[in-house]
């Protein structure tokens, strides 16, 4: 049963343009997280939220920038998009604990055209 | 800093053998070790995580076992099923407990 959710599945863009992706739990966890998944499925740590709070920024390029409404949302726009960032893009939460279980959302598929 | 390494990339075995996927990892704490797995076209998913004590976890007939000394936690099954074909990562939690992954073991079962 899904419990984290994205918007949109896919999106296709050019390069300069500005996106958003959406993400809703429903687990009522404290901690959201946004990772990167290239062509080569090599998964990586963007940011966390716990609470709204920013808790880590793994170097991630300016031009990302991660927006927290309330617990149960953490969206992530992208301001002006380059090749690079074609990727799926996976939303996730847990309750926040180093051995919390992580649970990931279906991602959102952004191609850069 | 903390990083998981998976050496093998791709992985094919004949339904009925055992699997065995390699994970080693470098952490300055005390991490928490977990596999992960993904199905085509699906979120990844917990397969199984570590224990703070010595207790082997196992699910779905996978277990791993955390060997402090040399920093490894490789998958195992007895015996690989068709619908075991997936990506498989390997992943540590420690100080800010965020998901530091392997690059991952795409694993196909072959009749």
């Amino acid at each position: 049963e899904t419990a984290v959710f994205q918007t949109p599945n896919y999106h296709v863009t050019q390069v300069g343009n500005e996106v958003s992706f959406n993400c809703k739990q429903t687990l009522g966890h404290d901690t959201m997280y946004w990772y990167k998944q290239d062509s080569k499925k090599l998964l990586k740590i963007m940011f966390s939220y716990n609470n709204k709070q920013l808790i880590v920024n793994e170097t991630v390029p300016r031009r990302f920038s991660p927006q927290s409404s309330d617990k149960a949302h953490l969206n992530l726009r992208i301001k002006s998009v380059e090749p690079e960032d074609s990727a799926v893009y996976l939303c996730a939460s847990s309750s926040g604990g180093a051995r919390d279980t992580q649970y990931f959302g279906p991602g959102t598929r952004l191609l850069v055209l | 800093g903390d990083s998981v390494t998976q050496t093998e990339g791709l992985v094919t075995l004949t339904e009925g053998l055992p699997v065995m996927l390699n994970c080693t990892y470098q952490s300055t704490y005390s991490p928490f070790l977990f596999w992960y797995v993904q199905h085509l076209n699906e979120a990844p998913k917990l397969l199984l995580k570590s224990f703070t004590d010595n207790k082997r976890p196992e699910h779905q007939g996978f277990h791993a076992t955390l060997h402090k000394s040399s920093s490894s936690f490789h998958l195992q099954k007895s015996s690989a099923q068709l619908s075991d074909s997936a990506l498989y990562y390997c992943a540590l939690s420690a100080n800010y407990n965020v998901l530091y992954f392997g690059s991952g073991t795409k694993l196909t079962v072959e009749p």
